[in-house]
């Protein structure tokens, strides 16, 4: 069964820095991308940031572009989001997707996490 | 990057079918292969329920079809029931663009 468990949200202060985490099990991990999705409060659902199967490419939203940084690694089957110089708006559930495809990147979400909330805010 | 417009509410009579429809306002959907549709109850995680615009993943229902025409994708839900009052989203994503959401629809079931 593909399991999918962010961690790491809270709150923090405009200007900081957080990094979320999302642990996966029930699949070969490393052959899959991995995204991050967003969702403010009330509001629809915001791609984030995708990371190839391997790590070697990277991709991000304009919106969070040179403030988020995404990685993975692979011997722990877990991806990360970090996070920094965070404002108000960047307030939201972020949730950890697994592309559905086995090789590449498709945007194509076939299993969500529950997602975590990080909220900014002084 | 294109966005994607839906009807902000439809709604329907349980056994009723309805149509969900996604346009894209700029380079549009026409094209492109990846086009995905999304449930989400209220503080729940999406759900896939179509890919590759018209696919359903394994577990979804029947009721569930997707389709695409010109610059629109569209969404029909057949034999409405109570659970399918929800949030859909719909998705598309290109290599230059990744993925963009639709702003989302809200389905009343009557």
């Amino acid at each position: 069964e593909v399991q999918l468990l962010e961690s790491g949200g809270g709150l923090v202060q405009p200007g900081g820095s957080l990094r979320l985490s999302c642990a996966a099990s029930g699949f070969t991990f490393s052959s899959y991308a991995m995204s991050w999705v967003r969702q403010a409060p009330g509001k629809g659902l915001e791609w984030v940031s995708d990371i190839s199967g391997g790590g070697g490419g990277t991709y991000y939203a304009d919106s969070v572009k040179g403030r988020f940084s995404i990685s993975r690694d692979n011997s722990k089957n877990t991806v990360f989001l970090q996070m920094n110089s965070l404002r108000a708006e960047d307030t939201a559930v972020y949730f950890c997707a697994k592309d559905r495809a086995i090789v590449g990147v498709t945007g194509t979400f076939d299993y969500w996490g529950k997602g975590t909330l990080v909220t900014v805010s002084s | 990057q294109s966005a994607l417009t839906q009807p902000a509410s439809v709604s329907g009579s349980p056994g009723q079918s309805i149509t969900i429809s996604c346009t894209g306002t700029s380079s549009g959907v026409g094209g492109f292969t990846y086009v995905s549709w999304y449930q989400q109850h209220p503080g729940k995680a999406p759900k896939l329920m179509i890919y590759e615009v018209s696919n359903r993943p394994s577990g979804v229902s029947n009721r569930f079809s997707g389709s695409k025409s010109g610059n629109t994708a569209s969404l029909t839900i057949s034999g409405l029931q109570a659970e399918d009052e929800a949030d859909y989203y719909c998705s598309l994503y290109t290599s230059t663009t990744s993925t963009v959401f639709g702003g989302g629809t809200k389905l009343t079931v009557l």
